[in-house]
């Protein structure tokens, strides 16, 4: 059974740094894609970032290319969401899903809050 | 920016009733388009994927058509258990969209 199991959130300030993680289970984490989308209280899905299954390439979306970064850890079977400079805007749940195009599986999310 | 428009954002049904959500994207993306169902206080899930290609483990009433710029999402003879917020997906560039999504209440 695929398990994703992400932590790390909480509250931080304007400015400020957090990291998520993803613990993934139940399916071969090195050959798979992983994806992270957010979703902002009451708000709909947003897309954030992606890293290739083969590790070969990261993309991000507009609103956090320069702030985040995904990244793994094979050993660990651990996906990593680097957040830095958070603005209040960012404040969502942060989800991580397994895949690339169409997302099979999904994590119950973590919440973020960003606020002074 | 792939721009995707669903319609309606809220619609209000009966059980064993038919219902179409439709979701219209600004330029075309072939069939990389994919929909999600989201209960209350629950993580999206994976329902159609390349517009019409069938979930394993998903129920039969649920099917997806379209191709270019304008896709639907079909749910026949509705359950009460379909309750839930409908999303579009596109993956043909980046940065990937979702539509704004469509809630869907069943009386």
């Amino acid at each position: 059974e695929v398990q994703l199991v992400e932590s790390g959130g909480g509250l931080v300030q304007p400015g400020g740094s957090l990291r998520l993680s993803c613990a993934a289970s139940g399916f071969t984490f090195s050959a798979s894609a992983m994806s992270w989308v957010r979703q902002a209280p009451e708000k709909g899905l947003e897309w954030v970032s992606t890293f290739s299954h083969n590790g070969d390439s990261t993309y991000y979306a507009d609103s956090v290319k320069g702030r985040f970064t995904i990244s793994r850890d094979t050993s660990k079977n651990t996906l990593y969401l680097q957040m830095s400079s958070l603005r209040v805007e960012d404040t969502a749940v942060y989800y991580c899903a397994e895949g690339h195009w169409e997302l099979y599986h999904w994590g119950q999310g973590t919440l973020v809050t960003v606020s002074s | 920016e792939i721009v995707l428009t669903q319609s309606p954002d809220f619609q209000s049904m009966t059980p064993k009733e038919k219902v179409t959500i439709t979701c219209r994207a600004s330029q075309s993306i072939g069939t990389s388009l994919h929909w999600y169902q989201q209960k209350p206080d629950q993580s999206p899930k994976l329902l159609i994927k390349y517009a019409s290609q069938s979930i394993s483990g998903v129920p039969s009433r649920f099917s997806g058509s379209g191709s270019g710029t304008d896709f639907t999402l079909t749910i026949n003879s509705l359950e009460a258990e379909d309750a839930a917020t409908y999303y579009c997906h596109q993956t043909t560039s980046f940065p990937y969209t979702f539509g704004q999504g469509t809630k869907l209440e069943i009386k």
